[in-house]
């Protein structure tokens, strides 16, 4: 069974760091690009930040862009994203989400909270 | 620009009617788009892929169509279990943007 499972949310300071995690299990990792999507409460669906299989190639929502860093390490089966500068409006639930055949979204996790409040 | 729009923002229907949403990208997407369910307290879950492909396991009532910049999910006849936030993605080129959703209800 294809599982994703996320840790690393918290409560933080605005300019605060933090680094989220998803453990995935049930399929070949390296295989399959992988994104973070992340949810504000009572929001819809944002797309943050999403990386290739081999990890060579990583894209970011405008919003995020030089702030978030998206990485891999298909050794050990385990997506990272690191978020600096934190931002009230950063403040969501942070999923990750396996790729399907290209950039479609089949599998997601059940996220892990980030809070940032002063 | 990778603006999503989707329409209507929400809907009321009731069991059995067929219940139409659309979805228009700001450039060509080709058929690069996806369509996701979110219940509430859930997390979402891919029904349609390539514009038209009904993910494994998706009721045939759901069905998509489109492409370039306009398309649309259609569910054939409500049901209660139906009852959810409907979200459109992109997901040609990055940035993978999300559809604002449309929420679908019973009158």
């Amino acid at each position: 069974e294809v599982q994703l499972l996320e840790s690393g949310g918290g409560l933080l300071q605005p300019g605060g760091s933090l680094r989220l995690s998803c453990a995935a299990s049930g399929f070949t990792f390296s295989s399959y690009a992988m994104s973070w999507v992340r949810q504000a409460p009572g929001k819809g669906l944002e797309w943050v930040s999403g990386i290739s299989g081999t990890g060579s190639s990583t894209y970011y929502a405008d919003s995020v862009k030089g702030r978030f860093t998206i990485s891999r390490d298909n050794s050990k089966n385990t997506l990272h994203l690191q978020m600096n500068s934190l931002r009230d409006e950063d403040t969501a639930v942070y999923h990750c989400a396996k790729g399907g055949g290209w950039w479609e979204l089949p599998v997601w996790g059940q996220g892990t909270p980030v809070t940032v409040s002063s | 620009d990778n603006q999503m729009t989707q329409s209507p923002s929400s809907l009321s229907a009731s069991v059995g009617d067929r219940v139409t949403i659309t979805c228009r990208a700001s450039q060509d997407i080709r058929n690069y788009l996806a369509w996701y369910q979110q219940k509430p307290g859930k997390v979402p879950n891919l029904l349609i892929y390539a514009a038209s492909t009904l993910q494994s396991g998706v009721p045939s009532r759901f069905s998509g169509s489109g492409s370039g910049t306009d398309f649309t999910l259609t569910i054939s006849s409500l049901q209660p279990e139906d009852v959810a936030t409907y979200y459109c993605q992109k997901y040609n080129s990055a940035p993978l943007t999300f559809g604002p959703g449309t929420k679908v209800d019973f009158k």
